[in-house]
């Protein structure tokens, strides 16, 4: 079993839709929770970055992390064609060691937003 | 600002030789991290330096190895190509002493025939 998992979708919604991305994971030692999107043929672009349990808003995006029950949300507003990307979820824990640099991913959901 | 920089972009080599991949990470970032990035795997962490150090690196074979100069920018080598190795590899620079909020450059295509 993977330590995080995303479902890959492929996920399509219209304009203007509310858009859920999630991803669960069994490592409890996870402190730290960010959200990329990923153009094709770019590299990741990093959307949100939490630490610990709760919800960080930034524009139409909304980051909510549930620690207790490893579990944590990416919503999209409003979203629009040019939302449309690969999502991936990625940890990492508090701690030094075999933990330094290390993010781990989960395998990214595709999102279309069609007009 | 400018962001992460990765050279070449794109790259195509031959089985049984070696490459290497550059990466200018974001000024005053100190924490530089490599990822390997296949449809099939994801993204897999490769290794991490900071201050010249490699502080924690992954589960890939000796084939794979890097370093960072004292400006911070980096250089990761594959020696005796695979065609496994075809993938895009990705590098990420941070600001965080623990090298997690992570900002990634535009990757290196690499593809072996």
């Amino acid at each position: 079993q993977k330590e995080v998992e995303q479902d890959p979708g492929p996920l399509s919604v219209p304009e203007g839709a509310i858009v859920s991305l999630n991803c669960t994971y069994s490592n409890s030692a996870f402190q730290y929770f960010m959200w990329y999107r990923q153009y094709s043929r770019k590299g990741p672009e990093l959307l949100m970055y939490t630490y610990s349990s709760g919800n960080k808003e930034d524009g139409r995006f909304t980051a909510q992390v549930d620690k207790s029950s490893k579990y944590i949300s990416l919503f999209i507003r409003d979203s629009q064609p040019s939302d449309s990307a690969t999502y991936l979820c990625a940890m990492s824990p508090n701690a030094g060691g075999t933990s330094y640099g290390k993010l781990t991913f989960g395998q990214g959901t595709i999102l279309t937003v069609h007009p | 600002k400018a962001g992460v920089t990765q050279t070449p972009r794109y790259l195509i080599k031959t089985r049984g030789q070696q490459v290497t991949l550059s990466c200018s990470p974001i000024s005053g970032h100190r924490s530089v991290s490599w990822y390997q990035q296949t449809p099939g795997q994801g993204l897999q962490f490769l290794f991490e330096y900071f201050s010249e150090t490699q502080r924690n690196k992954g589960n890939f074979p000796g084939r794979f190895s890097g370093r960072q100069f004292s400006n911070s920018r980096s250089e990761m080598n594959v020696s005796t190509l695979e065609l496994g190795d075809s993938a895009l590899y990705l590098c990420a620079s941070s600001r965080s002493d623990r090298g997690n909020e992570a900002f990634f450059g535009q990757g290196t295509r690499l593809t072996v025939v």
